[in-house]
């Protein structure tokens, strides 16, 4: 088992460009979430989908979007980039979305610099 | 809504001394709570979770946490730090709602472990 695989690792964009990002999840989940880790503080809920719907999302605004296929897998879009949007993204999966004691396995993230 | 306090944002030990690393939670429902380690250039791995069957939770590598409803915290021990223990501990506090799993994640805790 591949465990959750992003790509690509490493991006580097300037301001004003669109970017996304892939993510797929481990064998047997069909739930994905996706983090934003800014630099030396904890990772901040970005969206989380399930059946290819988009079900929570936290305070990031609309230029962050996403999508999820029926292979579960997921990508995280984001356009107009900031430069306060260089960051960690971390993709993290699990099974179902209704137990709070669901573990969520994490991926090794894609490092996104905007210059 | 729910929150988590790391109390510390950097603690120190020399090797072989006990760690501690503190954690308070804020949450409206009964919570899951989570540890995770997050290694330098490395994906967030689950230490240990609560999910409401033993306030004494055992965890990988040596480490536990209690859960302590009154005090409302989850603190993290290990009796012995090792050199592989350096690394940055997130807190993590869970509910779930008919619109999906909710995962809030601490500031973190930097662990550095002296020679």
């Amino acid at each position: 088992d591949a465990g959750v695989t992003q790509s690509p690792t490493h991006l580097i964009k300037t301001r004003g460009q669109q970017v996304t990002l892939r993510c797929s999840p481990k064998s047997g989940h069909d739930t994905v979430s996706w983090y934003q880790q800014a630099l030396g503080q904890g990772p901040q809920f970005i969206f989380q989908y399930y059946e290819e719907e988009e079900r929570q999302r936290g305070n990031f605004p609309d230029r962050f979007s996403g999508h999820q296929f029926p292979n579960y897998s997921s990508e995280l879009n984001v356009n107009a980039l900031l430069l306060g949007d260089s960051a960690l993204y971390l993709c993290a999966s699990s099974w179902g979305t209704d137990r709070a004691y669901n573990e969520q396995f994490f991926g090794p993230g894609t490092r996104l610099t905007v210059l | 809504a729910q929150s988590v306090t790391q109390l510390d944002s950097h603690v120190s030990v020399s090797e072989g001394t006990p760690v501690l690393l503190r954690c308070n939670y804020s949450s409206s429902y009964s919570p899951s709570l989570f540890w995770y380690v997050q290694h330098p250039n490395k994906g967030l791995q689950l230490l240990l979770k609560y999910t409401s069957a033993a306030t004494l939770v055992k965890g990988i590598n040596g480490f536990e946490a209690e859960f302590k409803k009154s005090e409302t915290s989850f603190h993290l021990t290990k009796p012995s730090a090792h050199m592989s223990d350096a690394a940055e501990y997130f807190c993590v506090v869970s509910d779930a709602t008919r619109y999906g799993q909710n995962f809030v994640f601490g500031p973190g805790t930097r662990l550095s472990v002296l020679p």
